[in-house]
Formats: structure tokens, C-alpha cells, sequence
């Protein structure tokens, strides 16, 4: 029944070593995107792909990369990861840019230490 | 620069009714979606406004007024559990959404 899967739902990594986090949809939408929430904040936008075009938001750090291998799997990685970076990561589809309704998975809740 | 302005917080008593504002500055304007989140969990779609006027769906409302930047969700016959924030986000031209900090809504019984 799930649509958009994120897995995990919970990650632990240590300051500098790095993360991959992974999101799968069921729902064959042409947009994913990533972001990054901190408590009480809006979600704010790291990346998106419509179908294999990547875009990458002006403010997002060289730290954060992004792959999507195929429609339904796309994967954040951070290469060396801060306390600054532990947050909420959601990833989200929509049908197309248009059709803007976005489908959100679970969420990861990344810690670092 | 795009920006959107929600009341950071709001409480409210069960079965009464409250209205959260929402004015935004998009460059373009393709919407204004209002999405649900609680606590520790993703937000969920709750309303897409791109006509002024009023949506109604079920207890929850949604209204915008384009020439003044302005939208609104209604939310009807409170019950503990519409404890969450609510998130407003505008489609800006570029059809990227302009999303506000959320309006934590503190249900009382």
C-alpha cells in the first residue's frame, strides 16, 4: 500500500562518515524530490529530478549529492556529514512539475554524533 | 524575493473552529497547496487552491484571494487529533513551491 518508502526511518552516523539514504515510489511519478527539514522550520528544497533531468538548488551544499538510477528509486548521499546536517530528510513525488500535488514518504531522521 | 507568512502557533478549543492565514509573495503564482504535518511524521496533503474563492472538503476549507496574497484553512468541529502544523506553500512560475514554517495547532480539550 505504501507509495513513497524511505528507508531508514531512523539513521545514526558518526561526524565525516558517509550516509546514504534511500527513497523508493511505487506511484511512477516523474518528479522526486528531496528535503531537508529541521524542527519547526519549513521543508527546504536540495534537489529534484523531473523524469533524469537533476536540478540542484543554488544553496545546497557540495556535501549533498543525488542519484536516481530509475523512476522509482532516487538516493541522497552525504559525503561527510556535520551536526548541522542531522534533521528530518523527506523525500516526495508529484505526476509532473505541473501537476504539483506532492506524495511525501516517511521521512529519515538523521543523527550525527 | 518569495516569501510566506503563517502564525507560528495557534491553540484552540475541541469542536470549535479556527482559521490559519497565510499571505505570500511568489514570483508567478501556479497555487497554494496546504499540507498537514504531525509531529515527527511527513506532511500530507490536505487542499490546492488556484482560483479564488472557497474549497470546501469535509471539515477542513480552504480559501484564496489572489489580489491580496492571501489564503486560509478552516478547520471545523476541532478534534484532538488536527494537533499538528500546517503548512502553507505557494507554486511559484517556475512550479517550485514556496513553503511558510508551518502553523503549530494546539488542540485543547
Amino acid at each position: 500500500d505504501a507509495m513513497v518508502i524511505q528507508n531508514p526511518r531512523y539513521q545514526v552516523t558518526q561526524f565525516g562518515k558517509p550516509v546514504t539514504l534511500s527513497c523508493s515510489q511505487t506511484l511512477n511519478h516523474n518528479v522526486m524530490y528531496w528535503y531537508q527539514q529541521k524542527s519547526s522550520q519549513a521543508p527546504k528544497l536540495l534537489f529534484h529530478y523531473y523524469d533524469k533531468d537533476f536540478n540542484n538548488e543554488a544553496d545546497t551544499p557540495d556535501n549533498f549529492q543525488s542519484r536516481r538510477p530509475n523512476t522509482s528509486f532516487c538516493f541522497l548521499d552525504i559525503r561527510s556529514p556535520g551536526l548541522g546536517d542531522a534533521a528530518m530528510y523527506l523525500c516526495a513525488t508529484s505526476r509532473d512539475r505541473e501537476v504539483n500535488e506532492q506524495y511525501f514518504g516517511p521521512g529519515t531522521r538523521l543523527t550525527v554524533t | 524575493g518569495q516569501n510566506i507568512d503563517q502564525p507560528t502557533e495557534m491553540t484552540a478549543t475541541e469542536g470549535a473552529i479556527v482559521q490559519i492565514n497565510c499571505t505570500y509573495q511568489t514570483s508567478g503564482f501556479n497555487g497554494l497547496f496546504w499540507y498537514q504535518q504531525h509531529a515527527g511524521e511527513a506532511p500530507t496533503f490536505l487542499s490546492y487552491n488556484v482560483l479564488d474563492g472557497l474549497e470546501e472538503k469535509g471539515r477542513f476549507s480552504s480559501f484564496l484571494s489572489r489580489s491580496k496574497g492571501y489564503s486560509y484553512l478552516l478547520l471545523k468541529e476541532l478534534q484532538m487529533k488536527d494537533s499538528a502544523s500546517y503548512l502553507c506553500a505557494g507554486l511559484d512560475s517556475n512550479y517550485q513551491l514556496i513553503w511558510g514554517a508551518g502553523t503549530k495547532l494546539i488542540i485543547k480539550p
